[in-house]
């Protein structure tokens, strides 16, 4: 069986630009939680989508949305991206929302750098 | 927010030397769960804990939970090359907007052969 699929493994913007970040979760799994990892942190939770709806949204500004689609796949959207936006974007699949105890399982990540 | 605290940082220990981080938080949790990330990868589950003093061996790996459920351990016996990378825990609260997974600063362990 598959693992979390995301794209692109790498990406370069500039400034100001808009970027999608895609990830794909395990078959059956139907929770998708976002996470951004700055080098030498801890991943920091972002968004967490369960069967279509938005279940829980971390500290991040406006800038960040995300949506999750009817085959749960999702979407991370950044607008007017920032130098400090720049870091490794990790997707989690897991089979419930992280508040029912279900451990999770990451993709690879995007890295993002923003120039 | 939730915070969860990681300490060390930093661990560098000879091989056959045991290696332990620790997790602590302000607040009660409702479970812990502990992920690997090696270098250039990404996090790895480990395994959850539940239970207030719940203790769970994964081979050299020991695992605890405290008794108030605010803290949590990482026991290594022996470390192996193969241990190499950076342990965090990750904790979910108790209640309301705490119930996102929050993540440690993690505790990068380096082994020397």
């Amino acid at each position: 069986d598959a693992g979390v699929t995301q794209s692109p493994t790498h990406l370069i913007k500039t400034r100001g630009q808009h970027v999608t970040l895609r990830c794909s979760p395990i078959s059956g799994h139907k929770s998708v939680s976002w996470y951004q990892q700055v080098l030498g942190q801890g991943p920091q939770f972002i968004f967490q989508y369960y069967e279509k709806e938005e279940r829980g949204r971390g500290n991040f500004p406006d800038r960040f949305s995300a949506r999750q689609f009817p085959n749960y796949s999702s979407e991370l959207n950044v607008n007017a991206l920032l130098l400090g936006d720049s870091a490794l974007y990790l997707c989690a699949s897991s089979l419930a929302y992280a508040g029912a105890n279900y451990e999770q399982y990451f993709g690879p990540g995007t890295r993002l750098t923003v120039t | 927010g939730q915070q969860v605290m990681q300490i060390p940082q930093y661990q560098h220990v000879q091989e056959g030397e045991d290696f332990t981080t620790y997790c602590n938080s302000s607040t009660t949790l409702s479970n812990i769960q502990w992920y690997k990330q090696r270098p250039g990868g990404h996090p790895v589950f480990l395994i959850q804990l539940v239970k207030s003093g719940e203790v769970k061996k994964q081979k050299r790996l020991t695992f605890q939970f405290g008794e108030a459920k605010k803290n949590s351990s990482l026991h290594i016996t022996a470390t192996q090359t193969t241990d190499v990378g950076t342990y965090f825990c990750a904790a979910t609260g108790s209640s309301g907007s705490a119930r996102q997974l929050t993540f440690g600063s993690g505790t990068q362990l380096t082994v020397l052969p």
